[in-house]
């Protein structure tokens, strides 16, 4: 049974830098899946951040692309999410998320079935 | 971006009931459809994925059905541990992937 874990720093100041890590267990970050971050806080609900494959290709919501990286690190069986810049408004709980899917030609459909237990991250000074 | 749009907000129903939830999209999104549902302190957990498949494990009372733009999950007899918010999620036109802002149910 995969199982993920968020870490990371709790509390970021304005304009800083907000770094979360993913430990995965139970599951390969090599596996054919997806890997994704998402963000849930009262007046955004559920966001997604973006996503990475082990191969290094990544989505990113186009809302965070200009301040958003995320990473895989396949010695430690981790990926990370870092957030540039952040406001008040990036004050959330952090989740990350397995990302599986079925693919065609063209299309993946993706569903997102394993979630961390979320990291909640404030931006204040 | 895809937006999701889920009715009732809220809703109250007792046990045994069937209750139904709506989820429209705001373009056409085939079957690219997600159902969660989450508890206060919890993450979500992914009951349906295809708009209409049963994720392992998940009690059949839950049943997944539509295409295109509009999406119900209907949950037959319901039982006290089904409360929660429940979210749909559209993986089709992406990126963003997008939620509902959810529907919370409550039991009586």
């Amino acid at each position: 049974q995969v199982q993920l874990q968020e870490s990371g720093p709790g509390l970021v100041r304005p304009s800083g830098t907000l770094s979360l890590t993913c430990a995965i267990s139970g599951d390969s970050i090599t596996s054919d899946t997806w890997w994704s971050w998402v963000r849930q806080s009262p007046g955004k609900g559920l966001e997604w951040i973006g996503e990475i494959y082990h191969t290094g290709n990544t989505d990113y919501n186009p809302s965070l692309k200009s301040r958003v990286s995320i990473s895989v690190d396949k010695s430690k069986n981790q990926f990370s999410l870092i957030l540039r810049s952040v406001t008040t408004a990036d004050t959330a709980l952090y989740y990350c998320v397995r990302t599986p899917g079925f693919c065609s030609s063209t299309k993946c459909l993706i569903y997102f079935d394993s979630w961390g237990q979320g990291m909640h991250v404030s931006v204040s000074s | 971006d895809i937006q999701m749009t889920q009715s009732p907000s809220s809703l109250s129903a007792s046990v045994g009931d069937r209750v139904t939830l709506t989820c429209r999209s705001s373009q056409y999104i085939n079957n690219y459809l997600n159902w969660y549902q989450q508890k206060q302190g919890k993450p979500p957990k992914l009951l349906i994925y295809a708009a209409s498949t049963l994720q392992s494990g998940v009690p059949s009372r839950f049943n997944g059905s539509g295409s295109g733009t509009d999406f119900t999950l209907t949950i037959n007899s319901l039982q006290p541990d089904d409360f929660g918010t429940y979210y749909c999620q559209q993986t089709y036109i992406t990126p963003p992937y997008t939620f509902g802002q959810g529907t919370t149910l409550d039991i009586k």
